[in-house]
Formats: C-alpha cells, structure tokens, sequence
C-alpha cells in the first residue's frame, strides 16, 4: 500500500539523549515536512524539503535536525538542545507547488 | 508569509445542525487552502482543498468550503452534523512557490446528542 509511515508510535527518552525519528513514503512525493503538534498550538512546522539533499527551516527548528538523502527518506533528530521534546511529531509528504501533503500516523515522544 | 486563523478553539453544535468552522488567512499571492480532519491520536485527513477554479469547494462526509478572497477567508460547513464529525479540525495554506504548508491552532468540533 502506499503511504506514510511513521516510526515507532511512542517512543520514551531519558532527558539530554538525542532521539531519531523516523518517516519514509512510497509515494515518489518530491516534498515532505515535519510537524510538531501540542494541544491549544495547531500544528507547527519545524522543517521541510522540497528535494534530496536539501532542507529548510520551519517555524521552530531549534532544537532539531534533519537529514533528507533518499527521496523516500526524511528522518528527524531531537537533540538535547530542544527545551520542551515530549509532543506528539507528524510527518508528511506532498508533490509541491499547491498540493495538500498526507500524513503519517504520527510518533508520540515522551522525554523524562 | 502566510498565516490562518481559527476562530474558537472548541465549537458546539447539536446533532442534525448546521456546522460552520471559521478560517480566515493571510498571504500575500492567491493561495492554495486546505482543510483537514484529525482524529485522537491519529495523523490527519485532507477534507477538501481549494487551487483555483470554482469557489465553493465539496470534499468527504458532506463537508464544503467557499473561498472569499474579498474576506480572506474559507469557512468550513456542513448542512448536518453526525456525531461521528466529533474531531478536530484544521485549515492550512499554502503559497505554493515554497512548498511550504501553514496549520491554523485548530477547532474542536463537539456534537450533542
């Protein structure tokens, strides 16, 4: 099937640990994003790409790094740098210019 | 840059009528506009979108839009709530040339038996 997929759902770190999150899709989508979503705030971009090997910065990239070396691959890492990580993360990918992006299923991440 | 605001973060309606979710945006060429639903827990669904073309927009489970560019805005509707419309709701746009995809906070839609 094609589509999205977020890995794992939750995940738990220790606090000062760097923490990858996973996203891959088979859906030849040119762009993909990444989402962090706390309740009250909406959904906030943190950084997106709209080809391999090159990235921007979203709204709020402090704290956080991405990677995109594989067209089917967006991973994001949560450094120790990021103040408040526990939240629920959303991945998604897109064709571009216009067109709606579809979402995986979302990683939970809870740091104590 | 572009931007949406949501009016009301929770909305109440009674089962059987009329739905209506306020979107109003900000961007700065003719924007692309999407809503979407999302459920506890889960990722989130395209409901329906706007690229150019007709204003009034109809999308899944009998939900439609109408674009307003005099009022920037692309309030959501729905003749007849069902209680399975209980979810959360968000607007996005986009300007297209960047491929970047804004969220409004999003509207709690809760319906009453």
């Amino acid at each position: 099937d094609g589509g999205i997929t977020q890995s794992p759902k939750y995940l738990f770190r220790k606090e000062g640990q760097n923490v990858t999150l996973s996203c891959e899709q088979n859906l030849n989508h040119d762009a993909m994003y990444w989402y962090r979503q706390d309740p009250g705030q909406g959904l906030r971009l943190i950084y997106y790409s709209q080809i391999v090997n090159d990235f921007q910065k979203g709204d709020i990239a402090e704290g956080y790094s991405v990677s995109r070396e594989k067209k089917e691959s967006f991973p994001l890492t949560v450094t120790s740098a990021q103040k408040n990580p526990t939240a629920f993360y959303l991945c998604a990918s897109g064709s571009g210019q216009g067109a709606e992006a579809f979402f995986g299923q979302g990683t939970r991440l809870t740091v104590v | 840059a572009q931007s949406v605001t949501q009016l009301g973060s929770h909305v109440s309606v009674s089962e059987g009528a009329l739905v209506l979710l306020r979107c109003n945006y900000s961007s700065s060429v003719p924007p692309y506009l999407f809503w979407y639903v999302q459920y506890p827990n889960q990722g989130l669904q395209l409901l329906l979108k706007y690229t150019t073309g007709a204003t009034l927009v109809k999308g899944i489970n009998g939900f439609e839009a109408e674009f307003k560019k005099s009022e920037t805005s692309f309030h959501l509707t729905k003749p007849s709530a069902h209680m399975s419309d209980a979810a959360e709701y968000f607007c996005a746009v986009s300007e297209g040339r960047d491929d970047k995809i804004i969220f409004g906070k999003g509207t709690r839609l809760h319906i009453l038996p």
